[in-house]
């Protein structure tokens, strides 16, 4: 969804080197999420915020740190990459809804730790 | 949550009908039934979702029996543009959709 932004989309680093992957939408979405996919495997949940004072978080969070800097602006960071992170990275966006809630992907970002 | 299991993967000409079941037998009452799809080296796509017996919309029917224990995603007449992973993902929705678990999925083939 061209509405989710993800940069880098392509990235190779070395391993103890600290990355940031950037996320941005023009959605005017509260909700932000990160995931990761690994070959074969689904997605998984990394962190999630609900706005800009609040983060949570998901599934698999160890190795990994987030900052939300504004509304549309969701980093995620990699302070020490292992060759385990090598991975496609999502940022998702959501607006609060009761019913639907669903959530919006950006194109990804492919990582590779060496 | 509750788990899902749907075939790891399917085949099919253009122009049939897939019909894609997913188990949910411990599906609770406030649980909606989404349906995600994903095509390689993007982000996963919503499709559709229900509560209980029909749904459909410009892409796709889903069909849920009285029990809920399970669902089945109609998509007629598939295209090769069909290609994908297919999701389906069992959970609260609204606020509660962040607990939504994207498992392995159903990776179909649509064959010329």
């Amino acid at each position: 969804d061209a509405d989710v932004t993800q940069t880098p989309r392509n990235r190779i680093t070395k391993t103890g080197k600290r990355i940031m992957l950037e996320c941005s939408q023009t959605k005017g979405h509260d909700r932000m999420y990160w995931y990761r996919q690994d070959p074969g495997l689904g997605l998984r949940l990394i962190y999630y915020s609900f706005d800009v004072k609040d983060i949570n978080k998901g599934e698999i969070s160890d190795g990994y740190s987030v900052s939300r800097q504004a509304q549309a602006k969701f980093s995620l960071s990699l302070e020490s990459a292992i060759p385990n992170q090598t991975a496609l990275y999502f940022c998702a966006t959501s607006d609060f809804d009761t019913y639907t809630d669903t959530q919006y992907f950006g194109p990804g970002t492919r990582l590779t730790v060496l | 949550l509750a788990k899902t299991t749907q075939p790891i993967s399917m085949d099919s000409y253009e122009g049939q009908e897939v019909n894609i079941t997913c188990s949910h037998n411990n599906i609770a009452t406030n649980d909606y039934i989404t349906w995600y799809q994903q095509f390689p080296s993007q982000g996963p796509r919503f499709i559709i979702q229900g509560y209980k017996t029909k749904v459909t919309n410009e892409v796709a029917s889903l069909f849920i029996p009285a029990d809920r224990k399970s669902s089945t995603l109609s998509l007629p007449r598939v295209s090769l543009s069909d290609t994908a992973v297919y999701y389906c993902l069992v959970g609260p929705s609204g606020a509660g959709s962040y607990q939504l678990t994207f498992g392995k999925g159903t990776k179909l083939s649509v064959i010329p």
